[in-house]
């Protein structure tokens, strides 16, 4: 079945640091491809999305290209603040079936330091 | 606009009792889905409900069951709980289907089994 493996944490980095969490996916075709983000105590957001081969997704500093030759879809920042320390969970969102679920990967706390 | 809400946040519950958790969607979202975020086994499907009806299920025992109203409010339930139930439970809502559209989580409802 479709699945998801993302790098174990916790990742550590100082500020201003450039951060990259891979993240892989096994899937039947072309999945949707997304980043969540969890902040301690809270839900998850939605950080960025991409829906096709070679889309870029990005948002606040934050970009991620679905890579269909590599099947990764890694996130990336050039210059991590210390307001970015929480968990990054990488997802996909398979093509069989015509309703759809989440599925995602165990998650990447990350902690910034000052 | 009100997100996703789910209440109760925090609850404590003993081996062999049920427990129901609400979740009340963005106001205009159909779709409801919900997923039980554990240490062990991440975050992981439960179902999802649109129209009342459920649409999709992940793979869990049959103690776990949720329902969705006409006004879109969805609960959630789990009777004769066991230790591993302990998770937090996230709802995340959409317009139509998740495939479509994005979901918007909740903060969750926390469940602790003695």
């Amino acid at each position: 079945g479709d699945s998801v493996t993302q790098m174990e944490g916790p990742v550590t980095l100082s500020e201003e640091a450039f951060l990259t969490i891979n993240c892989t996916y096994t899937a039947t075709g072309y999945p949707s491809l997304f980043w969540y983000v969890q902040y301690p105590g809270e839900g998850l957001q939605l950080l960025l999305k991409a829906t096709k081969a070679d889309d870029k997704g990005s948002n606040k500093g934050f970009e991620a290209t679905y890579r269909k030759e590599t099947t990764s879809f890694h996130l990336e920042k050039g210059s991590v603040q210390v307001s970015d320390s929480a968990v990054y969970f990488c997802a996909l969102m398979g093509v069989r079936g015509s309703q759809g679920n989440l599925i995602f990967g165990k998650g990447t706390k990350l902690s910034v330091k000052p | 606009k009100a997100g996703v809400t789910q209440t109760p946040r925090y609850l404590i519950k003993t081996r062999g009792q049920q427990v129901t958790l609400s979740c009340s969607p963005i106001s205009g979202h159909r779709s409801v889905s919900w997923y039980q975020q554990t240490p062990g086994q991440g975050l992981q499907f439960l179902f999802e409900y649109f129209s009342e009806t459920q649409r999709n299920k992940g793979n869990f025992p049959g103690r776990f069951s949720g329902r969705q109203f006409s006004n879109s409010r969805s609960e959630m339930n789990v009777s004769t709980l066991e230790l591993g139930d302990s998770a937090l439970y996230l709802c995340a809502s959409s317009l139509d289907s998740p495939r479509n559209q994005p979901q918007h989580f909740g903060d969750g409802t926390r469940l602790s089994i003695l």
